[in-house]
């Protein structure tokens, strides 16, 4: 069974930090891995999609990593703002999981100003 | 983008009526979506898959017959929770799974407080 776990549970910086947010599965077997972002009382919006094949994927001031072999993925922000301010959900969806994503706990970042 | 549009945002109820939410997706036919359940400070909880055209497949320990899940169309889903009671209150998603390398797209989800 997938098990996906996020380090740390909560982190607080102060704003132009940057910072690594951090996800591992315990079964590599895995077609894509998805980073999203929830504020309080929203849904999930999509940050970042990584395919199984792919090492990393870029957009604006975030950058994902992936390691199958490892199994770890890891979320870099540059330059923190406080509208970074939210919770970063992994999420991995495999082999082992039919069509349903498998989610970790997630990371609640406050950015401060 | 894929966009799955859910309605509604909020809704109070009374103890014993039935809720429907409704889930949209906008740009894309989804051919399964996914109904999450949310607790304060918690992760997802996957309560059902629901293929089109077909019956909802339920997780474990989730009540079926509370818990309607109704996919006629490739663009809409529905969750009717039946006879809510106060421990039914919680923050409800949907979602759905794009093609042309989108993932998984999220409503926004739906908060439910049973009164």
């Amino acid at each position: 069974k997938q098990e996906v776990t996020q380090i740390p549970a909560a982190l607080s910086v102060p704003e132009g930090e940057n910072l690594v947010l951090n996800c591992s599965f315990t079964d590599s077997a895995i077609y894509n891995l998805q980073w999203f972002r929830q504020d309080p009382g929203k849904g999930l919006t999509s940050l970042l999609l990584i395919q199984s094949s792919q090492r990393e994927q870029t957009s604006g001031r975030l950058n994902a990593s992936l390691d199958k072999s490892s199994g770890r993925s890891t979320l870099y922000i540059a330059a923190s703002q406080p509208g970074d301010s939210a919770t970063y959900l992994c999420a991995v969806y495999g082999e082992t999981s039919g069509s349903r994503l498998t989610f970790g706990e997630g990371t609640q970042l406050t950015v401060n100003p | 983008g894929a966009v799955v549009s859910q309605h509604p945002s909020w809704v109070i109820c009374k103890s014993g009526t039935s809720v429907k939410i409704e889930c949209r997706s906008l740009d894309f036919q989804a051919t399964t979506m996914f109904w999450y359940r949310q607790f304060p400070k918690q992760s997802l909880m996957l309560m059902a898959t629901s293929n089109e055209g077909s019956k909802a497949t339920y997780e474990q320990g989730v009540e079926k017959d509370k818990f309607l899940i109704n996919h006629a169309s490739l663009t809409l889903s529905t969750l009717t929770v039946t006879s809510a009671h106060p421990e039914d209150s919680s923050f409800y998603i949907c979602s759905a799974r794009s093609q042309g390398g989108y993932g998984y797209t999220f409503g926004s989800g739906t908060r439910l407080t049973v009164v």
